[in-house]
This record gives structure tokens, C-alpha cells and sequence, in this order.
């Protein structure tokens, strides 16, 4: 079972420059997460999506935006990248809202911006 | 604001030891606290979901207690081997919402 996949796995930007971190889960989950992990600073959220077509801020969503493009795929857009979103990033999935599940995350993708 | 804290940041014990993680948060009213493993350059790994209603959950060498009226709870490792070596992260989980709340971790070094 693949899981969570992240694409890409490394990438290295200019500051302006945009990208798109994709993420995709072939569990038939209902809710997605996006995550950025700073060292000392832990794990913190930046957007999720409850259902397809729903979306809803996390802890620091500045500077991100989102797309639920399906209930398979959600992906993460910078659109003017800057030095402080050097990060690693991390996308994950639960069943639903409701029931206690654990959330189950992909392998991240490391971000540096110069 | 809902903080979760994990001390020591670090901890290392000899191979074979029983140990204890920590984890504690400010406020009590969760829905659920979940304990991931990670390993270095991986993703974080669901190892036990504690429900609030429940007191404790266990699964083969692993067992975590929740008290959420002293906002504690602990993650005991039995028999601990080198392949523990990893760090541990707790996270508390609010009711109303899906939005977990990360601890900053435990880095867990077992010496062979």
C-alpha cells in the first residue's frame, strides 16, 4: 500500500518563485492535512480539508493557499516563495472528522528557499 | 490556546531498559491524544490513539496513559531495543474540530 505520497520529495526555490507540493492518498480518506515542521517548534497546521471541495485554515496558513482537487489529491501552493517558508512539509489523511483515527502522513518534502 | 509540551527533549538509555516519555498539555478538554513515532527523514508514524473516555491504550511492548485532569500522559516503552531509536511525538486533538496540537518531541537514542 502506498499510503500518503508526496511529490516532490526535495526542492530548492528563489525567493518570488511559486510551486505546487502535490499529495495524494489512495486510503478512501475524507480529511487531509497540511503540515510544516520547523525545527524546535514542532509540527504545525497550515491548511486542512474535511470532505472534497472543503477547506479550512490551520495555525499558519499566510502565504499558502490550497486545492482539494479531489478526495484523493490536496495540494499546497506557494505563490511567492520566501526564505521563512524553508521548511519541511508534511501532508496526511484520516478517515473522517468524526471517529477517533489516527492520521497517517507521507515521507515530506523538503523545501529551502534562497 | 491549547500548548503540549514533551520533556526531556532528549533521552538516552542502554539497551534492554524499560523507559518513560512524557507528555503533558494546558488544556484538558480533548477529544483524543495520539502518540507517532519519526524517524530521521521520514514521515511521522500513528503508534496508539487514546480516546478521552479511555485511561490507557497498549499495543505489544507499547502502552500510553491519558489523565486528563492533570493533562498528562505517558508513553512507556518495555524492553527497549536500538530500533526504538527514533523521535517520539504526542498530540492532543480538541473536540469540534480535527486541528492536533503538536508537542516539539523526544528524541529517543537506544545504546546497544
Amino acid at each position: 500500500n502506498a499510503g500518503v505520497t508526496q511529490t516532490p520529495k526535495f526542492q530548492v526555490l528563489k525567493t518570488g518563485q511559486s510551486m505546487t507540493l502535490q499529495c495524494a492518498q489512495d486510503m478512501n480518506h475524507n480529511s487531509m492535512y497540511w503540515y510544516r515542521q520547523d525545527p524546535g517548534m514542532g509540527l504545525r497546521l497550515i491548511y486542512y480539508s474535511a470532505s472534497e471541495g472543503t477547506t479550512d485554515k490551520g495555525e499558519v496558513p499566510n502565504g499558502y493557499n490550497v486545492s482539494r482537487l479531489n478526495k484523493r489529491e490536496f495540494s499546497l501552493r506557494l505563490e511567492s516563495a520566501a526564505p521563512s517558508q524553508t521548511s519541511v512539509y508534511f501532508c496526511a489523511s484520516s478517515g473522517d472528522g468524526v471517529s477517533n483515527q489516527p492520521q497517517h502522513f507521507g515521507d515530506g518534502t523538503r523545501l529551502s528557499i534562497l | 490556546k491549547q500548548e503540549v509540551t514533551q520533556i526531556p527533549a532528549a533521552l538516552s538509555v542502554p539497551e534492554g531498559e524499560n523507559l518513560v516519555l512524557n507528555c503533558s498539555f494546558t488544556d484538558s478538554a480533548i477529544y483524543n491524544l495520539q502518540w507517532f513515532r519519526q524517524d530521521p527523514g521520514k514521515g511521522l508514524t500513528s503508534l496508539l490513539l487514546i480516546q478521552s473516555s479511555q485511561r490507557e491504550q497498549t499495543s505489544g511492548r507499547l502502552n500510553a496513559s491519558l489523565d486528563k485532569s492533570s493533562g498528562r500522559s505517558t508513553l512507556y516503552i518495555a524492553a527497549s531495543q536500538p530500533g526504538d531509536s527514533a523521535t517520539y511525538l504526542c498530540a492532543v486533538r480538541p473536540f469540534g474540530n480535527e486541528k492536533l496540537t503538536f508537542g516539539t518531541g523526544t528524541r529517543l537514542t537506544i545504546i546497544p
